[in-house]
């Protein structure tokens, strides 16, 4: 059974770097059948796709974020990470990590909250 | 870039069908998914590929897609399928989600 949980800091500055990891077990990131993907949800919206990021080192993002966004995989952690830079409020959201099949999202992370706030 | 588009609500009483729509422009060219998410939870994807169920989801559940409409139905619908419903296409490396559709079941 595959699971994913993220981690990272609850509280981030306006105009700082939000960082995030994703802890994936049961499963390898090096998997070439998947990518493995950042969703995010703003409080009472709903979801919007991030970006997602595969073994080999190529990436997609969501064009409205790509020039602030970078996903990076570390293989040898089963771990992935997400950066978001110069954050405002609207960053605000509860962050997924899941599993990408491309097509759909199959395993999902339970979600943390990042508020951003001075 | 690509859009699809839901309803936001949708209220129908409990053994009633369910029938949630996604629009996009030829979505049928695109496969959709359906994701199921309750207060508090993350999503549970419920369809696939248009019509196919993950292992554990019933069997009330079931999708098609045709033109530009894609349909999540929930048949004989229960009290615990009340939650919000997500579509997501996939389209030239990118995906996107639905708004999201508000199902009441009362």
């Amino acid at each position: 059974q595959v699971q994913l949980q993220e981690s990272g800091p609850g509280l981030v500055k306006p105009s700082e770097t939000l960082s995030l990891t994703c802890t994936v077990s049961g499963g390898s990131l090096s998997d070439s059948l998947y990518f493995w993907a950042w969703i995010r949800q703003p409080p009472g919206k709903g979801l919007e796709w991030i970006g997602s990021g595969y073994y080999t080192g190529d990436t997609y993002y969501n064009t409205s974020l790509k020039s602030r966004v970078t996903i990076s995989l570390n293989t040898s952690k089963n771990q992935f990470s997400l950066n978001l830079r110069s954050v405002t409020a609207a960053d605000t959201a509860i962050y997924f990590c899941a599993r990408d099949h491309e097509e759909n999202f199959d395993y999902w992370g339970r979600g943390t909250l990042v508020t951003v706030s001075s | 870039s690509y859009d699809v588009t839901q309803p936001p609500s949708l209220s129908v009483s409990p053994g009633q069908t369910a029938s949630i729509t996604c629009s996009g422009d030829k979505l049928s060219d695109r496969y959709v998914s359906w994701y199921q998410q309750k207060p508090g939870q993350s999503p549970l994807l419920v369809l696939y590929q248009d019509i196919k169920r993950p292992s554990g989801i019933p069997g009330r559940f079931s999708g098609s897609n045709s033109g530009n409409t894609a349909t999540l139905t929930i048949s004989g619908t229960q009290t615990m399928d009340e939650a919000d419903y997500y579509c997501q296409a996939w389209d030239s490396s990118t995906r996107v989600f639905g708004g999201g559709t508000k199902l009441t079941v009362l």
